[in-house]
């Protein structure tokens, strides 16, 4: 089974700072990897996703994370955060039949 | 398109009493997913449906148990109700196909929160 590690609980950052969001993954298997976003009473929405080909993966709202197959990580990163992106972020990997595993989540807290 | 709709999105139960939650997937979606969100375990997975079956199931006990029906709507029971219970049961659906190795994207809704006094 997979697993999945977000190595920051919670992550304070001023605005337009630039930010990254750690995650590494275990897993033997193809891995396929998520980030999913949380805003306040809301459901979770893609922001990006790793199947194959490039290790870059571009995502929305100016997002990116790279696939490190080495290190087993999947950071996720933008180079200038607005007051908007204050949220929860979730990794996972997906698992047949549609089962994400995710990790216990990272508060980003943008600051102005 | 509409996105993932559930209804309630609001619940208060008594312990040992049953819920229904109920889900309503994107037009044209036929997987529908569902998890539980709580502060303490976090985001779990409790089971998946395409095309009326369980196709994936979690590590819940059987109180929890959901089924879909034909035109992909889905709705999830859980009976004899526990303070534990308390949560928040998300839903997702995605265009699925009858293979699935966990590529699919999932489109969430806004949640039901339930909660047990």
């Amino acid at each position: 089974a997979q697993s999945v590690t977000q190595l920051d609980s919670q992550v304070p950052v001023f605005e337009e700072a630039p930010v990254e969001l750690r995650c590494n993954y275990s897993s033997s298997v193809s891995v396929y990897l998520f980030w999913y976003v949380q805003y306040p009473n809301q459901g979770l929405q893609l922001l990006l996703k790793y199947l194959s080909g490039s290790t870059l993966v571009k995502g929305i709202n100016g997002f990116e994370a790279e696939f490190n197959k080495s290190q087993t990580s999947f950071h996720l990163r933008k180079p200038s955060v607005h007051i908007s992106d204050t949220a929860e972020y979730f990794c996972a990997p997906g698992e047949y039949g549609n089962k994400l595993v995710f990790g216990a989540g990272t508060i980003l807290r943008v600051k102005s | 398109k509409a996105g993932v709709t559930q209804t309630p999105r609001y619940l208060i139960k008594t312990r040992g009493q049953q819920v229904t939650l109920s889900c309503s997937p994107i037009s044209g979606h036929r997987s529908v997913s569902w998890y539980q969100q709580t502060p303490g375990q976090g985001l779990q997975f409790l089971f998946e449906y395409f095309s009326e079956t369980q196709r994936n199931k979690g590590n819940f006990p059987g109180r929890f148990s959901g089924r879909q029906f034909s035109n992909s709507r889905s709705e999830m029971n859980v009976s004899t109700l526990e303070l534990g219970d308390s949560a928040l049961y998300l839903c997702a659906s995605s265009p699925a196909g009858t293979k699935t190795s966990g590529t699919d994207t999932q489109y969430f809704g806004p949640g039901t929160r339930l909660t047990v006094l």
